[in-house]
């Protein structure tokens, strides 16, 4: 079975700052691996996903994640974070090939951006 | 907005009924999933449904069912309602291959009381 780390659970940074949001996997394959943002009283958007080929992905909104196959991560950046981008986000993942395409989520990580 | 629709958006209902989610995919989409998300239990797979089939079964409870209809539309019952099911239903939909995106709707807001 797959599972899906998120480290913290709440991120604060400055306006103009880099955001880092971490997330490890655990998975007997190499997964597909996904992001997505929720904003208040919203459902799920995704950010940005990664299947096969190029490892650095950019998603919208100018976020961008990597996966690195030898630590298991898929960690979500963006250079310069905007008050637009408090929200939550929540990295996921699915397995190749799987029946249900399910997805498996981390716990999410809650975005605080000050002015 | 992702296409997925769901109705109804809030519902309050007591304890020991039963209430009905409604979800209707993007256009196009054969699957359909419904995840669960409580405080406390997080975003939890519940079910999913291909072209009118159960696809997968996750941690959906005795109490709870599912269905797809031929239209593609599917519904979700939750029956002998406790506190504890409060939570934001979501439904969403994607086309079946694997790694395709799975879109969500906004999800439906179920109070127990």
């Amino acid at each position: 079975a797959q599972s899906v780390t998120q480290l913290g659970s709440h991120v604060s940074v400055s306006e103009g700052a880099l955001v880092l949001l971490r997330c490890n996997y655990s998975s007997s394959v190499p997964p597909y691996l996904f992001w997505y943002v929720q904003y208040p009283n919203q459902g799920l958007q995704l950010l940005l996903k990664y299947t096969t080929g190029a490892t650095l992905v950019k998603g919208i909104n100018g976020f961008e994640a990597e996966f690195k196959k030898s630590e298991t991560s898929f960690h979500l950046t963006k250079p310069s974070a905007h008050m637009s981008d408090a929200a939550e986000y929540f990295c996921a993942v699915s397995l190749p090939n799987n029946a249900g395409n399910m997805l498996t989520f981390g716990g999410g990580t809650r975005l605080m951006v000050k002015p | 907005d992702s296409g997925v629709t769901q109705t109804p958006k809030h519902l309050i209902t007591a304890t020991g009924q039963r209430v009905t989610l409604r979800c209707s995919p993007r256009s196009g989409d054969l699957s359909v999933y419904w995840y669960q998300q409580s405080l406390d239990q997080g975003l939890q797979f519940l079910i999913q449904y291909y072209n009118g089939e159960e696809r997968a079964k996750g941690n959906i409870l005795e109490r709870f069912s599912a269905q797809q209809f031929p239209d593609l539309h599917s519904e979700l019952n939750l029956s002998s309602l406790e506190l504890g099911d409060s939570a934001l239903y979501f439904c969403a939909s994607s086309s079946m291959q694997g790694g395709n995106t799975i879109y969500f709707g906004e999800g439906s807001w179920l109070t127990v009381v």
